[in-house]
């Protein structure tokens, strides 16, 4: 089984800063990697997702992700951050034989400014 | 395009009775997906439906059902309510459910259990 471990519950942050926020996963088969984003009262939105290929990937409103085989990390990025990047962010993993996705419990971003 | 709606919104009920959630997916999506979202055990996969079967399942007892319609509508039913079943479900829906396409999804309806 799957398991996702995001390594901080909450991130505060100042306005125009960079961010990262962590998360690590184990998995005993390939899984494919994705970040949500969840605005307050809200579905989730899908950030970005890793499939194959190149390691580095790019999703909306800025963010990026680097998919870390060796250390099993997924790390989100984003360079300057805005007051709207508010949110409750997920890290999720999915097995490739089926579609049993795995949340992490979520880190809460807070922007202030 | 409309997104995924989600009927009701919000929802009070007792220990004891039963509920049925409905799921809108987008328009020519034919997965649909049921989440359960709470403080406690965060995002948790219910089941996935892709006309009108069930495809897969996740790890909740049996008082969790669901089914699809022709119209890749979709309900999720939980009988015998129960306080913890107090949470924030949550439907997605992609084109034919594979993990690498994208999950779309609802706002949700929160359920309380009295």
């Amino acid at each position: 089984a799957q398991s996702v471990t995001q390594l901080d519950s909450q991130v505060p942050v100042f306005e125009e800063a960079p961010v990262e926020l962590r998360c690590n996963y184990s998995s005993s088969v390939s899984v494919y990697l994705f970040w949500y984003v969840q605005y307050p009262n809200q579905g989730l939105q899908l950030l970005l997702k890793y499939l194959s290929g190149s390691t580095l990937v790019k999703g909306i409103n800025g963010f990026e992700a680097e998919f870390n085989k060796s250390q099993t990390s997924f790390h989100l990025r984003k360079p300057s951050v805005h007051i709207s990047d508010t949110a409750e962010y997920f890290c999720a993993v999915s097995p490739y034989n089926n579609n049993d996705m795995r949340f992490g419990a979520g880190t809460r971003l807070t922007v202030k400014p | 395009k409309a997104g995924v709606t989600q009927t009701p919104r919000y929802l009070i009920k007792t220990r004891g009775q039963q509920v049925t959630l409905s799921c809108s997916p987008i328009s020519g999506h034919r997965s649909v997906s049921w989440y359960q979202q709470t403080p406690g055990q965060g995002l948790q996969f219910l089941f996935e439906y892709f006309s009108e079967t069930q495809r897969n399942k996740g790890n909740f007892p049996g008082r969790f059902s669901g089914r699809q319609f022709s119209n890749s509508r979709s309900e999720m039913n939980v009988s015998t309510l129960e306080l913890g079943d107090s949470a924030l479900y949550l439907c997605a829906s992609s084109l034919a459910g594979g993990q690498r396409e994208t999950q779309y999804f609802g706002p949700g309806t929160r359920l309380l259990v009295l």
